[in-house]
């Protein structure tokens, strides 16, 4: 079946813009995670969902990052006035639930750079 | 709070030789463990995971780990290492018991293997 899909695979933005990153989970996945991964580092982890609860908000770095998703479909990251520090891989990843045994599936990135 | 420990930034080995990446974790339970692979230009493919039982866990491509409690690892073994290998390799540890359920990340191992 389909595995995580993301939009768009490249985004080269103007500092001071404002960014939206998609992010379509695996069909059935209740749980979706945010990653993001600076050239030549480890993934650093943003912000996640489970079904109808709170977002964990945790990793969230600053309050120009925000994200939506509407129910267990889609979900949206965005980031607003974007600073060259933006400049990274941002990676999504869906479960069936968020027990934390399940397998994080990942989608392929949206690579951000940020002039 | 967890984190995990790559201490092998980057590792060449030759084709056919045996391989081992080591991962070390803290955290103040027992751990859900996952090794992920990264190619090129690819999003993150799970080899394998641990999360209780045997501690010797087999993966996919012919690689194992195996989960050391007393020493706070799960390092990732191949007996014959192939060209097709060459990646970056991720150590992640998650959360049991704990209301987080995002995986925490090693910084990552750049395997390059040599003809």
């Amino acid at each position: 079946g389909a595995g995580v899909s993301q939009s768009p695979s490249n985004k080269v933005t103007e500092k001071g813009k404002d960014v939206e990153l998609r992010c379509d989970p695996i069909s059935g996945h209740t749980a979706l995670y945010w990653y993001r991964q600076r050239l030549g580092q480890g993934l650093e982890f943003l912000i996640y969902f489970q079904g109808n609860s709170a977002p964990d908000k945790s990793g969230l770095p600053s309050d120009r990052f925000s994200a939506e998703r509407t129910g267990e479909s889609v979900s949206t990251l965005t980031i607003q006035r974007t600073q060259q520090e933006d400049s990274a891989v941002y990676l999504c990843a869906s479960s069936l639930d968020s027990l934390g045994q399940e397998t994080q599936y990942f989608g392929p990135g949206t690579r951000l750079l940020v002039l | 709070a967890q984190s995990v420990t790559q201490p092998d930034i980057h590792i060449t080995v030759s084709e056919g030789a045996s391989l081992e990446l080591r991962c070390n974790y803290s955290y103040g339970a027992t751990p859900y463990l996952f090794w992920y692979v990264q190619s090129p230009g690819q999003g993150l493919q799970l080899l394998l995971k641990y999360f209780s039982g045997d501690t010797l866990v087999q993966g996919i491509k012919g690689f194992e780990a195996e989960f050391k409690r007393s020493q706070s690892s799960f390092n990732l073994r191949k007996p014959s290492v192939h060209w097709s290998d060459a990646a970056e390799y991720f150590c992640a540890v998650g959360a049991q018991d704990t209301g987080r359920r995002a995986l925490t990340f090693g910084s990552g191992t750049r395997l390059q293997v040599q003809p």
